[in-house]
This record gives C-alpha cells, sequence and structure tokens, in this order.
C-alpha cells in the first residue's frame, strides 16, 4: 500500500527564518500531494496542493516542491511566523483511486519562537 | 471550517457503551470521509461514503460502523466501545465535481475518551 512520511517528527525554527518540511512517498502511483496545517484542538485545514505534472507551486509565503525522481514532496514556509507553529501533513492520491481517498503522513511539529 | 460541523466535541464514555459520533455539512458536497486520530499516527481513514447509498471500509473499520442518512449527514458508531478506541474523530468531506481535485475540508473533531 501507499506510504506517506516525513524525515522529522519536530521542527524549530526562529521567528523570521525560512521553515523547511519534508515528506517522502512511495506510491510512484500517486498524482495529487495536499499540505494540511493542524493548529491545536483543530481539524486539518489546507494550506497548499500540488498536482503530478508540476515540480513547483508557490502561494501566500508557501512553496511545495515535488520531486517525483526520488519521490519527495517539501512544503517551504517563508518569513515563518508564531501563528506558523502547528502540526504539518502531507497526503497522496493515488491515480487509481475513485474516491478521493488520501493517505496521510504522520506529521512534522513545527515550532517557531522569538 | 465551519461548514463541517461535529458532534459532540466531547466525550468520555465506558467499555461496552455504543456511541454515535455525528458529522453535518453544508457544503453540498458529496463524499465524506471519517478519520481516527492518535499521537504520532497521523490520520487513519475509518470510512468513506461517494454519495448516500455508497459506503466503503477504510484501513480501520473494525469495530465501527457508518450511516450516510443524507447527503448532508454521515454519523459514526462505536458498537461497543473500548479503551483503545480512545482518540481524535475527524470527518471530512470533499466534492467530485469541483476544479479544487481532492481537497478535502475537516471539521473541528470529536476527542472520545473510552475508560
Amino acid at each position: 500500500g501507499e506510504s506517506v512520511g516525513l524525515h522529522l517528527p519536530t521542527l524549530s525554527v526562529q521567528e523570521g527564518d525560512n521553515s523547511i518540511i519534508n515528506c517522502a512517498y512511495s506510491n510512484s502511483a500517486s498524482d495529487y500531494f495536499i499540505w494540511y496545517k493542524q493548529e491545536s484542538g483543530k481539524g486539518p485545514q489546507f494550506i497548499i496542493d500540488i498536482r503530478s505534472n508540476m515540480d513547483k507551486r508557490q502561494g501566500q509565503r508557501v512553496t511545495v516542491l515535488l520531486n517525483k525522481t526520488v519521490k519527495h514532496l517539501s512544503l517551504q514556509i517563508a518569513a515563518t511566523q508564531p501563528g506558523d507553529s502547528a502540526v504539518y501533513f502531507c497526503a497522496e492520491r493515488d491515480r487509481g483511486s475513485t474516491l478521493g481517498r488520501l493517505y496521510f503522513g504522520r506529521g512534522t511539529q513545527l515550532t517557531v519562537w522569538p | 471550517d465551519a461548514d463541517v460541523t461535529q458532534t459532540p466535541r466531547n466525550r468520555i464514555t465506558k467499555t461496552g457503551k455504543r456511541i454515535m459520533l455525528e458529522c453535518s455539512q453544508t457544503k453540498g458536497h458529496d463524499r465524506m470521509y471519517w478519520y481516527r486520530q492518535d499521537p504520532g499516527l497521523g490520520l487513519r481513514l475509518i470510512y468513506y461514503s461517494f454519495d448516500v447509498k455508497d459506503i466503503n471500509k477504510g484501513e480501520i473499520s473494525d469495530g465501527y460502523s457508518v450511516s450516510r442518512q443524507a447527503q448532508a449527514k454521515f454519523s459514526l458508531s462505536l458498537e461497543s466501545a473500548i479503551p483503545n478506541q480512545t482518540a481524535l474523530y475527524f470527518c471530512a468531506t470533499s466534492d467530485a465535481t469541483s476544479g479544487s481535485y481532492n481537497e478535502q475540508f475537516f471539521g473541528p473533531g470529536t476527542r472520545l475518551t473510552v475508560l
């Protein structure tokens, strides 16, 4: 089955620095990837997504990079702020999935300190 | 996301009790999901539904059942709760026809404790 995981369970950065959160996947049939942010006591919230026909996509202060050769996904957060402190999950979809089923990684806890 | 609501938000129950967690959505989405979250394990899929007449098991369906009463409502039941079902439960929805591909929108979660 699919395997979505994160290289580091925790990441601490100083406010203002850039953050990079990594995700490895093993299913070469995955064609769609999403990054979610989960703040304490809340449900996951969509940050940014990318389709497998792309290798980079940018949002507001966030960039997702996809390297299909090594099956690696990363989320870059520019000028990290205290409000970015949360758990970040990557999720992937198998192109054979007919019901939009996503497979989630275990998550990385990002802590931003002043 | 306020468009996906879950009740109750917190529940403490005893082993052997039957528990129902409810999810409602106002997004008009056809697809609904129930996930379980445990520390260090991320989100694991319990059941998912394509529409009112479609129910599918996820990774960890044993000990759980679901009911899709209407397009907007998807309930999760624990027939006889056991302590290792203590977890955070999330409902999610997605729209098969939208341009956002497969983005899932999550409710605020239900924290369930089984004593």
